[in-house]
């Protein structure tokens, strides 16, 4: 299994460009979330889906679309980028969403909107 | 509200020095869910232990262990005999609802050779 994958690594975008962070497992893990990691702030939850069809705000939603069309893949758009979006990107998925499970995280993607 | 607090932003030691890093939450609920997680410099998020508010039974890995305590609301972390390789930040996280992870700001290690 290659776990779950996050692309791209990198990016660079111009203010009020839009642009998709893609995230995909292979596990047919249920439950997948983005999380947005800030300086001194841990990781906050943007978006979460229990299952395909399926998504709900975290904490930090504005700014970010996302949609659930498979199990496998979880993509997090951004409409019209600003400064504020800038940071680092981690998708996560877990096995199932009634029982407490374990989160395994993506290798994130850093992103810079200048 | 769920919230957790790690209130050492940065710590410093020496290899083969213990240390010990702390962390503090907040909770209504009776049943709750409490991980570390690991940062290296890579940047990727590494796994390290998920416990349940139900045992607390202290936690031994290696050179690794975690201290549950419910009565104080804290879910300590030693690493014993320190070494380089374990220099990352680590965060500690609670779980909020079925799968909400509510992270703590992490604890950047670093360890001097």
């Amino acid at each position: 299994n290659a776990g779950v994958t996050q692309t791209p690594k990198f990016q660079v975008l111009k203010t009020g460009q839009s642009m998709t962070l893609q995230c995909a497992q292979d596990m047919n893990h249920e439950y997948m979330s983005w999380y947005r990691q800030d300086p001194g702030m841990g990781l906050r939850l943007i978006h979460y889906s229990v299952g395909a069809g399926i998504t709900d705000q975290g904490e930090v939603p504005n700014g970010y679309n996302v949609s659930r069309s498979t199990t496998e893949d979880f993509p997090l758009r951004l409409l019209s980028a600003a400064p504020s979006q800038t940071s680092v990107y981690f998708c996560a998925s877990s096995r199932g969403t009634g029982v407490r499970e374990t989160q395994y995280f993506g290798p994130g993607t850093r992103l810079l909107v200048l | 509200a769920q919230k957790v607090t790690q209130a050492q932003t940065e710590i410093s030691v020496v290899e083969k020095e213990d240390v010990t890093l702390d962390c503090v939450y907040e909770t209504r609920d009776t049943t709750y869910y409490l991980f570390w997680y690991k940062q290296p410099p890579s940047g990727e998020l590494v796994f390290l232990i998920r416990r349940n508010s139900f045992d607390e039974q202290n936690e031994i890995s290696g050179r690794y262990s975690w201290n549950f305590q419910k009565s104080t609301s804290s879910f300590n972390f030693t690493i014993t005999a320190s070494q380089v390789v374990d220099s990352a930040v680590y965060f500690c996280a609670l779980l909020q609802g079925a799968q909400k992870l509510v992270f703590g700001q992490g604890t950047r290690l670093t360890i001097n050779p």
